[in-house]
């Protein structure tokens, strides 16, 4: 099973900044299926990024995604109030993994 | 637009049967790119992938989970069903069911059911 290990568990920063997070696999991620879901309070998850890098129908800019083999990163350009909240990154190339999650406030 | 709605108990007891289905709606299940699948949530914890379903038949399970755990497709229904057996109180999550679509993870989820185990 590949575990896949998100840094840092919590992110603090404020509107308009820039937010970082990083996701790194246990072992190399068949075909880079990386993805990337934000999680808000009571809702389910949402699909932003697939494929380590594509960004998903609807998702803002903002979003980019990168990184190859074991190691990615999610980045959020400017911070907006409504991106404060959970992410998970998720492997697919090798049955499915989740990491544990980064809480940005 | 798709939509993907889950129903079943809120409630089961120790030991016994979890059942859940997932009712499809806005979109096709027999697309040859899309699999279905559920996840569940346990309170205030991570996310954890169950199994998933091709519209055939074609199932595929969490190895963890495996020796408890049957997903079946209704194509007539459009609907998929989670069944998981011998639950605990380990087994107390919130289950979403899902879309995963060939190459694109998880693109649609249900909102969501809470189900406790507990007497």
């Amino acid at each position: 099973e590949i575990v896949l290990t998100q840094s840092p568990g919590t992110l603090s920063l404020s509107p308009g900044e820039r937010a970082t997070l990083s996701c790194r696999a246990s072992q190399s991620v068949n075909r880079n299926y990386v993805a990337w879901f934000q999680q808000s309070p009571g809702q389910a998850p949402r699909l932003l990024i697939y494929g380590a890098s594509s960004r998903a129908t609807g998702i803002p800019d903002r979003f980019s995604g990168s990184g190859s083999g074991t190691d990615f990163t999610l980045t959020i350009g400017r911070l907006e109030p409504e991106d404060f909240t959970v992410y998970y990154c998720q492997q697919y190339g090798n049955s499915y993994t989740f990491g544990q999650g980064t809480k940005l406030e | 637009q798709l939509q993907l709605q889950e129903s079943g108990p809120g409630l089961v007891k120790p030991s016994e049967t979890l059942s859940l289905t997932c009712t499809v709606s806005g979109g096709s299940i027999s697309g040859s790119s899309y699999y279905w699948g559920w996840i569940r949530q346990p309170p205030g914890k991570g996310l954890e992938w169950i199994g998933s379903i091709y519209y055939s038949g074609t199932t595929y399970y969490n190895a963890s989970l495996k020796s408890r755990v049957s997903i079946a497709v209704d194509m007539s229904k459009k609907q998929f069903s989670l069944k998981l057996n011998s639950v605990t109180a380990a087994d107390t999550a919130v289950y979403y069911c899902t879309r995963d679509q060939s190459g694109y993870s998880f693109d649609y989820w249900g909102q969501g059911t809470l189900v406790t185990v507990s007497s």
